[in-house]
């Protein structure tokens, strides 16, 4: 069991650029959330995928995010624009049961926008 | 009602002393209660986690307590070592439903 793998570890742009990060979640997994982890805001979900539907997208902060799952073994979020108040760690997690069931986290992506 | 408050902030324990987080809770549907640690650079990691059904789990040094008609559960680390330094997370959930976390505590614990 390797665990949940992110990609890039860290990132660092310029405003206005585009940005994907990528996940590739725990093999027999049904379900994948994006997280968004800042000293302000905490732990906040942005979308959560059952069976690579997304079924909350209730916490994504604006248009500008978007995440996609095109198969059980890989998912993106991208911003685009990105800003600098979109600076944070990215976290990815899966599950193999559901949103109550444990979560098991990747080790993030810390983005840096300037 | 979806908030789960987490105290204190921070909290410095000596080694070998006890260290308790507090969470309290709003939504009577919540009924999974887990903690989770986090190191710095890692994402967090399932620590320990409870069922309405019991009022107290164990594990090694880590203890959850639960009180149900207080709408309260705590974390209680004992002999804390100062490998426990970590940042932890209470969260809470109803059945099948999106997790909500706590803010966090620092924890630190000194020789």
């Amino acid at each position: 069991d390797a665990g949940v793998i992110q990609s890039p570890r860290h990132e660092v742009t310029e405003m206005g650029q585009e940005v994907t990060l990528r996940c590739k979640p725990i093999s027999g997994h049904d379900y994948l959330f994006w997280y968004r982890q800042t000293m302000m805001r905490g732990l906040e979900l942005l979308i959560y995928f059952n069976n690579n539907v997304p079924i909350d997208d209730s916490g994504m902060p604006e248009d500008r995010f978007s995440a996609k799952m095109p198969n059980a073994s890989f998912s993106t979020l991208k911003i685009q624009p990105s800003e600098p108040r979109d600076s944070a760690v990215y976290f990815c997690a899966s599950a193999r049961t559901g949103p109550g069931s444990p979560l098991h986290f990747g080790n993030g992506t810390r983005l840096t926008v300037t | 009602q979806q908030q789960v408050k987490q105290s204190p902030q921070s909290l410095i324990v000596q080694k070998g002393g006890i260290s308790i987080i507090n969470c309290a809770y709003e939504n009577t549907a919540f009924d999974y209660f887990p903690w989770y640690q986090q190191f710095p650079g890692k994402g967090p990691a399932l620590l320990i986690a409870i069922r309405p059904d019991v009022s107290e789990k164990k594990e090694g040094r880590f203890t959850i307590s639960f009180n149900k008609s207080a709408k309260q559960f705590s974390l209680h680390i004992m002999d804390s070592q100062p490998g426990d330094s970590a940042t932890y997370f209470c969260a809470a959930t109803p059945l099948f439903e999106k997790l909500t976390f706590g803010t966090g505590t620092r924890l630190t614990i000194i020789p």
